[in-house]
């Protein structure tokens, strides 16, 4: 069971360059997270999605969009990245939307933009 | 908003030492909490969760954590360290809205475990 899946494991991009991260999970979770780690400041959350054809903004989205495709998977893109993109991207999932669902969460995405 | 402040983005012991990692929180309304574990280039792995059944929690790996209403803290401990126990920890707090459960994280502390 691999639970939540993310793609690629580590990334170099050019700064203006564009790219998507991509997440699927086989949980039949119906919410889905995309968090930045970056040192000091634990985890934030930059978009999530409550149910399947619903997005919200979390605490940091700008310079990011993101895509529930399905209820497998969930997509985020960098259209213009820029160095204070660089930073580690978790993908999450949770069973619901109450608030004593704990998240099950991805290896990570190792992201430098140069 | 909900806040959670971690003491000590480092803390080192002995094997064998009492482990204390510091979580205290800010919410105004009876919060939901969650230890997490984030060993290295790893994502992180649910340790315990409180959901207002019992004070004190125990968790995985000989881990629990005590919530403390007055002190609005929920301290984590171990009574005695391993080796494998060196990871990262993160203290967080459910934040309820009308759109789905986010949680707001803590800093994080490092744990090291010495020989």
């Amino acid at each position: 069971n691999a639970g939540v899946t993310q793609t690629p494991k580590f990334q170099v991009l050019k700064t203006g360059q564009s790219m998507t991260l991509q997440c699927a999970q086989d949980m039949n979770h119906n919410s889905m997270y995309w968090y930045r780690q970056d040192p000091g400041m634990g985890l934030r959350l930059i978009y999530y999605s409550a149910s399947e054809g619903t997005t919200d903004k979390g605490e940091v989205p700008n310079g990011y969009n993101v895509s529930r495709l399905n209820k497998r998977e969930f997509s985020l893109r960098l259209e213009s990245a820029a160095p204070s993109q660089t930073s580690v991207y978790f993908c999450a999932s949770s069973e619901g939307t109450g608030e004593s669902q704990p998240q099950h969460f991805g290896d990570g995405t190792r992201l430098s933009i140069l | 908003a909900q806040s959670v402040t971690q003491l000590g983005s480092h803390v080192s012991v002995s094997e064998g030492a009492l482990v204390l990692l510091r979580c205290n929180y800010s919410s105004s309304v009876p919060p939901y909490l969650f230890w997490y574990v984030q060993y290295p280039n790893q994502g992180l792995q649910l340790l315990l969760k409180y959901t207002s059944a019992a004070t004190l929690v125990k968790g995985i790996n000989g881990f629990e954590a005590e919530f403390k209403k007055s002190e609005t803290s929920f301290h984590l401990t171990k009574p005695s360290a391993h080796m494998s126990d060196a990871a990262e920890y993160f203290c967080a707090v459910s934040d309820w809205s009308n759109a789905g459960n986010m949680l707001t994280f803590g800093g994080g502390t490092r744990l090291m475990v010495k020989p």
